[in-house]
């Protein structure tokens, strides 16, 4: 079974633009989450998705929204990019919301602001 | 508020010696405890959890770890450690779902040949 996939894996943008960036769960896993991991602030809970809806939300500006697709994939978006939003970008995915429910993550995709 | 702490940023052992990376949690009530251990380049792997029952988890490559409620902690161990293992390891705690769980700062291990 192919694991959680996330593209791009590199990216590079400047100041004020906006990113897409893309998670594909594991088959049959509805429910996905994203996190932020930097030096300075470690891992940082963004959101999570599970059928569609948005069940959590982390303490990050509106500039920073995500969706899921029917299919599971789902997509994060942030616009009007800062220095500080650089970061590994890490997606995970689990069967369900249950927290008992293994996470299983992705590579990650590694975003530069400049 | 909910929080992970892993005291120690970076640990040094020699291959072969025994391992014991720190994690203490600070929540409401016990919550579940996750380690997982990340490589450079790569995401998250997990390595063992504990929802409840026997204080003492195996996980997967030879890692354990003991949960005491009384110390509020969940500390990871290895018995005899491989130069293989030398990554990042994170220690995480959720008592919502499984999506929104905390994390520590991390432990960065180096073995030493």
């Amino acid at each position: 079974k192919a694991g959680v996939t996330q593209t791009p894996r590199y990216l590079i943008k400047t100041r004020g633009q906006q990113v897409t960036l893309s998670c594909s769960p594991i088959s049959g896993h509805r429910s996905v989450s994203w996190y932020q991991q930097t030096p300075g602030q470690g891992l940082q809970f963004l959101f999570e998705y599970f059928s569609e809806t948005q069940r959590n939300k982390g303490n990050f500006p509106g500039r920073f929204s995500g969706r899921q697709f029917s299919n599971s994939r789902s997509e994060m978006n942030v616009s009007t990019l800062e220095l500080g939003d650089s970061a590994l970008y890490l997606c995970a995915s689990s069967s369900t919301p249950t927290s008992t429910d293994t996470q299983y993550f992705g590579p990650g995709t590694r975003l530069t602001v400049l | 508020a909910q929080s992970v702490t892993q005291p120690d940023i970076h640990i040094t052992v020699s291959e072969g010696a025994s391992l014991e990376l720190r994690c203490n949690y600070s929540y409401g009530a016990t919550p579940y405890l996750f380690w997982y251990v990340q490589s450079p380049g790569q995401g998250l792997q997990l390595l063992l959890k504990y929802f409840s029952g026997d204080t003492l988890v195996q996980g997967i490559k030879g890692f354990e770890a003991e949960f005491k409620r009384s110390q509020s902690s969940f500390n990871l161990r290895k018995p005899s450690v491989h130069w293989s293992d030398a990554a990042e390891y994170f220690c995480a705690a959720t008592n919502t779902n499984a999506g929104k769980s905390t994390f520590g700062d991390g432990t960065t291990l180096t073995v030493k040949p």
